[in-house]
């Protein structure tokens, strides 16, 4: 168990909708990060926050968007929902900003129909 | 620090034999490398890391090497078991962009 924490673990959901998948990061964590994994993209980076602030942001689509809370956990919003955008999506903590040693949650897979 | 190159892209090894991942990063600005392992479902694990004032680094029955000259990075799996099977990654941090770009990773397979 690396200590970071995601749920749901499983999210069905249709074209169009809207979700919501949360990161507890591993106690003492400050810094969180979002990647997508998908069959034909492997691992992407989306975006980084450290302490409440964005850091860092990759091949985010602008149909995605996060956000990390003053108690530190982070939640990634995905709208407008498409058949590619199924995928694993993890979160991982570090205790840097600086992007080394991170540490992955179980993920959330999520499946459009 | 967008491409790392991985490959194999499958490898399969008898148990007991060694398995050797390589990859080849572009930035020189790169200053850590992870590697991580996941199984089948399961989130990526990391298993052994090297930053860039090292060459080698050694864990338990796992040895990475660094040539910052050519850039390249290998990973060495020694005595392998069927608990090794898995799909391994390589990446790299440069300094300053926060964020980790990952190979396409390698799947080993451990024939019993």
């Amino acid at each position: 168990d690396s200590g970071v924490t995601q749920t749901p673990k499983h999210l069905i959901t249709a074209t169009g909708q809207r979700v919501t998948l949360r990161c507890s990061p591993r106690s003492g964590d400050l810094s969180v990060y979002w990647y997508q994994q998908s069959l034909d993209q492997g691992l992407q980076f989306l975006i980084q926050y450290y302490n409440g602030e964005e850091r860092a942001k990759g091949n985010i689509l602008e149909r995605f968007s996060a956000q990390q809370f003053p108690d530190l956990h982070s939640e990634l919003n995905l709208s407008s929902l498409e058949l590619g955008d199924s995928a694993l999506y993890f979160c991982a903590s570090s205790a840097s900003w600086t992007g080394d040693i991170q540490y992955f949650g179980a993920g959330t897979r999520l499946s459009v129909l | 620090g967008e491409n790392v190159e991985q490959h194999p892209s499958t490898l399969s090894v008898q148990e007991g034999d060694s398995a050797v991942i390589k990859c080849t990063y572009s930035d020189s600005a790169s200053n850590y490398f992870p590697w991580y392992k996941q199984e089948l479902g399961k989130r990526p694990q990391l298993i052994i890391d090297i930053r860039s004032n090292m060459d080698k680094r050694q864990g338990q029955r796992v040895t990475v090497l660094l040539n910052k000259t050519v850039k390249h990075l290998s990973l060495q799996i020694a005595a392998t078991q069927p608990g090794d099977s898995a799909v391994y990654f390589c990446a790299e941090n440069m300094r300053d962009d926060y964020k980790l770009s990952f190979g396409a990773g390698t799947t080993v397979t451990v024939r019993a």
